[in-house]
C-alpha cells in the first residue's frame, strides 16, 4: 500500500531553470494538493484538483503551473525558479473535499533554489 | 473566510507531565478541526478529527481535543507526555457547507513540542 509518494525528496537548482516536483497517489481519490511550508507561515494552499483536468488556485499559486491528467498524478512545476520558492512542498489528497473528509500527506520535497 | 490561531510557537514540557497545546479558530459556519503532527523531516500525520459530532474527540497516541464553541477553542491536551511526542503540531481548520471557505484547509502556524527526559 504505497499511499501518497513524492519525488524527488530533495533537490537543488539554480534561479530561473524550471522544475517538477512529482506526485503520486494510489487511493483513486478525487482531490489533491499542493502545499509549501515555511517559518512562521505554515503551510499554504498553491494549487489543488478536484478531478482530472480540473484544478483551482490556492492561496499562493503566482509562479506556479500544475496539471492533472490522470487522477493519480499531480505535478507542480515552477517554471522559472527563485530564490523565494525555496521551501518544503508537499503534496496532499482526499476522497472529497467535505466536512470532516481528511487529507493525507506525502512525505514532502525539500527545494532549494540557489 | 476562516482563520487559525496557534497560542503558543514553542511549549516545553517534562517527560510524564500533561501537555496542551492551544488553537482558537474563527470560521463563518460550522467547521471541522483537525490536529496533525510533523516528526522531523518527516511529513504530517492525522492525530484527531473533529466533524460535529461529539465535542471531546480522541486521537491516536492518547491524545485528545475538544471543541469548544462558545470559546472557539480546540485545545489539544495529553495526560502523559512521552519522548517521542517531541514534534511539530498544527491545528487545522475547514469550512463546510455554505461559506466560500468551502472544502480548503486553513493551517495554524505550528507549535514547537519539546519533551525533556
Amino acid at each position: 500500500d504505497a499511499g501518497i509518494t513524492q519525488s524527488p525528496r530533495y533537490k537543488i537548482t539554480e534561479t530561473g531553470r524550471q522544475v517538477t516536483l512529482m506526485c503520486h497517489q494510489t487511493w483513486s481519490h478525487s482531490y489533491m494538493f499542493w502545499y509549501r511550508q515555511d517559518l512562521g507561515h505554515g503551510l499554504r494552499l498553491i494549487y489543488y484538483s478536484a478531478a482530472a483536468d480540473i484544478t483551482d488556485k490556492g492561496e499562493v499559486p503566482d509562479g506556479y503551473v500544475v496539471s492533472r491528467s490522470k487522477t493519480e498524478n499531480f505535478p507542480l512545476t515552477l517554471e522559472s525558479a527563485t530564490r523565494s520558492q525555496t521551501s518544503v512542498y508537499f503534496c496532499a489528497s482526499s476522497v472529497v473535499a467535505v466536512a470532516g473528509d481528511t487529507q493525507y500527506f506525502g512525505p514532502g520535497t525539500r527545494l532549494t533554489v540557489l | 473566510a476562516q482563520s487559525v490561531t496557534q497560542l503558543d510557537s514553542h511549549v516545553s514540557v517534562s517527560e510524564g507531565t500533561p501537555v496542551l497545546l492551544r488553537c482558537n479558530y474563527s470560521s463563518s459556519y460550522s467547521p471541522s478541526l483537525f490536529w496533525y503532527v510533523q516528526h522531523p523531516n518527516k511529513g504530517l500525520q492525522l492525530l484527531l478529527k473533529y466533524t460535529s459530532a461529539a465535542t471531546l474527540v480522541k486521537g491516536i497516541n492518547g491524545f485528545e481535543a475538544e471543541f469548544k464553541k462558545s470559546e472557539t477553542s480546540f485545545h489539544l491536551t495529553k495526560p502523559s507526555a512521552h519522548m517521542s511526542d517531541a514534534a511539530e503540531y498544527f491545528c487545522v481548520v475547514r469550512g463546510n457547507a455554505g461559506g466560500t471557505s468551502y472544502g480548503k484547509l486553513t493551517f495554524g502556524q505550528g507549535t514547537i513540542l519539546t519533551v525533556h527526559p
